[in-house]
């Protein structure tokens, strides 16, 4: 399975951008990029995926390196909510492979 | 809508008893799939069914493990003989359609198993 590399640990304060950085320099030409978070004590939630543009949701955005070789979700405003584990998975046919992701805090 | 439903929420055993682990997925979703998370460990894939059909059963740790799915809805996880070490969150997740690479995963919050 393709790998990603994440930080560890990332703070942000309330209301402000927080660009969440991935590595995954042996990414394949077909492998999509997830995202997904997982809140204390919750399933994890699926937020965005991308192959090659950059995409917007609701939730996110994903800013996609030309060489695809790097990532970076990026949340406009990051509120208390958005305090979890962010895991950055390169998509395998139908199972999702999980690193240990980058625990995000957030500061009020 | 309803989304991913799992039952028992929280599942204290003693070592050596079987369990049984309920999931439901969203109405109308073909996959579903298992996962675990361990203590301090990251989520692991234990199994994937399309429609009633399991193509990769290679996630399952041992033996003691096994799924079914039921009418391409309700899936059953069952550990026998449970060991402390099978003490874990035991996720299960489906997607509208047969896995492909732009395909989102939904989860349900799990249900925490304890093996005393």
């Amino acid at each position: 399975d393709a790998k990603t590399t994440q930080p560890n640990s990332m703070e942000s304060n309330e209301e402000e951008p927080v660009h969440l950085p991935c590595n995954h320099s042996t990414i394949s030409g077909t492998d999509y990029i997830h995202w997904y978070r997982q809140l204390p004590s919750q399933g994890p939630e699926y937020v965005i995926h991308g192959l090659t543009s950059n995409v917007n949701n609701r939730m996110a955005s994903l800013a996609i390196a030309e060489d695809r070789k790097s990532s970076t979700l990026i949340l406009h405003r990051a509120t208390l909510r958005d305090a979890a584990v962010y895991y950055c998975i390169l998509r395998d046919v139908y199972k999702l492979v999980f690193g240990a992701g980058t625990i995000l805090r957030v500061k009020s | 809508g309803a989304g991913v439903s799992q039952s028992p929420s929280n599942k204290v055993t003693e070592k050596g008893k079987d369990v049984e682990l309920r999931c439901d997925p969203i109405s109308g979703h073909t996959a579903l799939y298992w996962y675990r998370q361990s203590l301090g460990q990251g989520l692991e894939f234990l199994i994937y069914f399309q429609g009633n059909s399991a193509p990769d059963k290679s996630g399952l740790p041992s033996d003691r493990f096994s799924a079914e799915r039921t009418g391409g809805s309700v899936s059953t996880l069952t550990i026998q003989r449970t060991q402390q070490e099978d003490s874990a969150v035991y996720l299960c997740a489906s997607s509208l359609r047969p896995p492909r690479g732009d395909e989102a995963q939904y989860f349900g919050p799990g249900t925490r198993l304890l093996v005393l």
